[in-house]
């Protein structure tokens, strides 16, 4: 079955550095990728997501292109804040349905004043 | 967007016996699914619950086990049937709303 592979956890940075979260899927064909993130004691968020090839979503300053070419979809951002401390879920999901996903094994990352 | 609740939001339960998780929607959706995330790990899709039909398992994931129901467009439960140790995590439920995928908080079950 398809998976999804996220760099190995937990990440600590110090505020204001620059984030690289990587992530690689082995769905065939055009899935469609996102990002989602827990914060400490709340529900599953959606943070981005991508539908097609090339597609950049982006959002609260994070960022993630779909990259057909390498099979990823890593998440950036340039400068993290202590608020940003949460667990980063990379998923797949095709077809018609987005319901069906596929998660990685999260990555926690955590940011120090 | 679709706001989702569940009960209880968590419990802690004797192995033996069962738990039923209510999940509410505040909107009608066709499709609700139900994922676990266990201790320490990534979510897995248990089944997918329509309105109507049968639930459809994931592989390693059985009805006698989990029994879903789907009486309605906003509403579904899940059992979690002969608890073991095994069976603690968290399980959510989550529905697909127009094109975006929206979660529960979560029912975080704990089997001693």
């Amino acid at each position: 079955g398809n998976s999804v592979t996220q760099m190995e956890g937990p990440v600590t940075l110090s505020e204001e550095a620059f984030l690289t979260i990587n992530c690689t899927y082995t769905a065939t064909g055009y899935p469609s990728l996102f990002w989602y993130v827990q914060y400490p004691g709340e529900g599953l968020q959606l943070l981005l997501k991508a539908t097609k090839a090339d597609d950049k979503g982006s959002n609260k300053g994070f960022e993630a292109t779909y990259r057909k070419e390498t099979t990823s979809f890593h998440l950036e951002k340039g400068s993290v804040q202590v608020s940003d401390s949460a667990v980063y879920f990379c998923a797949e999901g095709g077809g018609t349905s987005y319901g069906k996903l596929t998660f990685g094994q999260g990555t926690i990352l955590t940011v120090h004043p | 967007s679709a706001v989702i609740s569940q009960k209880p939001s968590r419990d802690i339960c004797q192995r033996g016996t069962s738990l039923t998780i209510q999940c509410q929607v505040d909107s009608q959706v066709t499709m609700m699914f139900w994922y676990r995330q266990q201790p320490g790990q990534s979510l897995t899709l248990i089944a997918t619950a329509n309105q109507g039909s049968e639930a459809t398992y994931e592989s390693g994931f059985v009805i006698d086990k989990f029994p879903i129901s789907r009486p309605n467009l906003t509403f579904s439960t899940l059992t979690v049937s002969n608890m073991s140790p095994e069976d603690s995590s968290i399980y959510l439920c989550s529905v697909e709303d127009n094109t975006e995928q929206y979660f529960g908080p979560g029912t975080r079950l704990t089997v001693t």
